[in-house]
């Protein structure tokens, strides 16, 4: 069984910081992907960045990048220039990659993070 | 496109009572995924069906729980004598798996927006 644990409840910044999300996991598995959500109160989970643990290689989209640790089992998610669209609940999820490439999800309990204007 | 759509949005029902929830996948995803989200325990993998296979139940918290799928579309998850501590809201969500050659590819769940449900 996988765990994913953010030790983080609730984080608050200045609108246009850089804010950085922390993320530790316990696998045995080799092949598996991990995933940061961002739950605004709309309850909508919109997926902000994924990294399959086979590519060393950090994923970037826009804004989002990870810093990913596969020997220390970490996978934080830095917002640069962060919005106060940003505000949200972020949780950070694995899953485990088999042979149908399709599995459940396990989260983190999550981060709730506060852009202030 | 429509993305995931859930129903009722919110329900509201007293304890002992049988509930459904109901998910419509995007067209064409063959897989589908409940989740539950509360307050204490967070957001917990329910159940997995893919296709025409049997489901993957093994998060179903008790037998009170079930889902059906039918003819590989709508879902509903049917909780049977709800109790409070089934007070969460329940998310489903679809994707697309290609089963071929024993290869995986990356296949991302789109979320709905979930069903609120209260137990009095």
């Amino acid at each position: 069984a996988q765990t994913v644990t953010q030790s983080q409840p609730e984080m608050s910044v200045q609108e246009a910081e850089t804010v950085t999300l922390s993320c530790t996991y316990d696998t045995s598995e080799n092949n598996y992907y991990l995933f940061w959500y961002k739950q605004p109160p709309s309850r909508q989970m919109i997926l902000v960045i994924r990294q399959e643990a086979y590519k060393q290689q950090n994923a970037t989209e826009n804004r989002f990048s990870v810093n990913f640790q596969k020997a220390a089992k970490s996978f934080s998610l830095k917002i640069s220039d962060s919005q106060l669209g940003d505000t949200a609940m972020y949780f950070c999820a694995f899953m485990k990659r088999g042979p149908g490439g399709a599995d459940g999800l396990t989260f983190g309990k999550g981060t709730h993070l506060i852009i202030q204007p | 496109g429509a993305g995931v759509s859930q129903s009722p949005s919110n329900k509201v029902t007293e304890k002992g009572k049988d509930v459904e929830l109901r998910c419509d996948p995007i067209s064409g995803h063959t897989a589908l995924y409940w989740y539950r989200q509360s307050l204490g325990q967070g957001l917990e993998f329910l159940i997995y069906f893919q296709g025409n296979s049997a489901p993957d139940k093994s998060g179903l918290p008790s037998d009170r729980f079930s889902a059906e799928r039918t003819g590989g579309s709508v879902s509903t998850l049917t909780i049977q004598r709800t109790q409070q501590e089934d007070s969460a809201v329940y998310l489903c969500a679809s994707s697309f798996v290609r089963l071929a050659g024993g290869t995986s590819s990356y296949n991302e769940q789109f979320f709905g927006p979930g069903t609120r449900l209260t137990v009095l």
